[in-house]
């Protein structure tokens, strides 16, 4: 069972819609969670974090966790085709390496 | 402040050649990663220095790999006798204890012929 797992996509959404990313993760210990977005060429920028149960928002971001169900989204909001990336998700326990995932290639459709 | 640097860029080597990819993490960032990207796929953990613990070597690849941090601060990874599946993107990213977000660097291109 991969550490944390992820839909390779790609996910097509249009323009203006709400943009859904899901993550699983194995490890019931962890304890930060990260979004990252990359584009094409780039090396991956850190869009949020989440560190307690519920819900995060950072202009049109919503990140949310869910402990329990070992369970980490990203929701964009009002999607734009400057959205079309890979959004890798990234787990940590204090005191251990990161895991990330192998990344959820979204298209952003004008 | 300044982010994560690294160098050389692009970098074409032969293959069976050694080679030498640096990184210089964010001032006062305690821990750095290394992360080897190819063409299409996702991240490869390669290396992890946290502090003055011994550093996380489980995804090395092949003994041809090592990496050194010197003072806490900058970072050599050297791969010796270079494979053409050596190709891809190496890329360094750095955090403040190990806990926080980490950070990327603009990644080195390594190409081997």
């Amino acid at each position: 069972q991969k550490e944390v797992e992820q839909n390779s996509g790609p996910l097509s959404v249009p323009e203006g819609a709400i943009a859904s990313l899901n993550c699983t993760y194995s490890d019931r210990g962890s304890q930060s969670f990260f979004w990252y977005r990359q584009y094409s060429g780039k090396s991956p920028e850190l869009i949020m974090f989440i560190y307690s149960n519920g819900d995060k928002e950072d202009g049109r971001f919503t990140a949310q966790l869910n402990k329990a169900s070992q369970y980490v989204s990203l929701l964009i909001r009002d999607s734009q085709p400057s959205d079309s990336a890979t959004y890798l998700c990234a787990v940590n326990k204090f005191g251990q390496n990161f895991v990330f995932g192998p990344g959820t290639r979204l298209s952003v459709l004008p | 402040g300044a982010g994560v640097s690294q160098s050389p860029s692009n970098k074409v080597t032969e293959k069976g050649k050694d080679v030498e990819l640096r990184c210089d993490p964010i001032s006062g960032h305690t821990a750095l990663y290394w992360y080897r990207q190819s063409l299409g796929q996702g991240l490869e953990f390669l290396i992890y220095f946290q502090g003055n613990s011994a550093p996380d070597k489980s995804g090395l690849p092949s003994d041809r790999f090592s990496a050194e941090r010197t003072g806490g601060s900058v970072s050599t990874l050297t791969i010796q006798r270079t494979q053409q599946e050596d190709s891809a993107v190496y890329l360094c990213a750095s955090s403040l204890h190990g806990t926080e977000a980490q950070y990327f660097g603009p990644g080195t291109r390594l190409l081997v012929l």
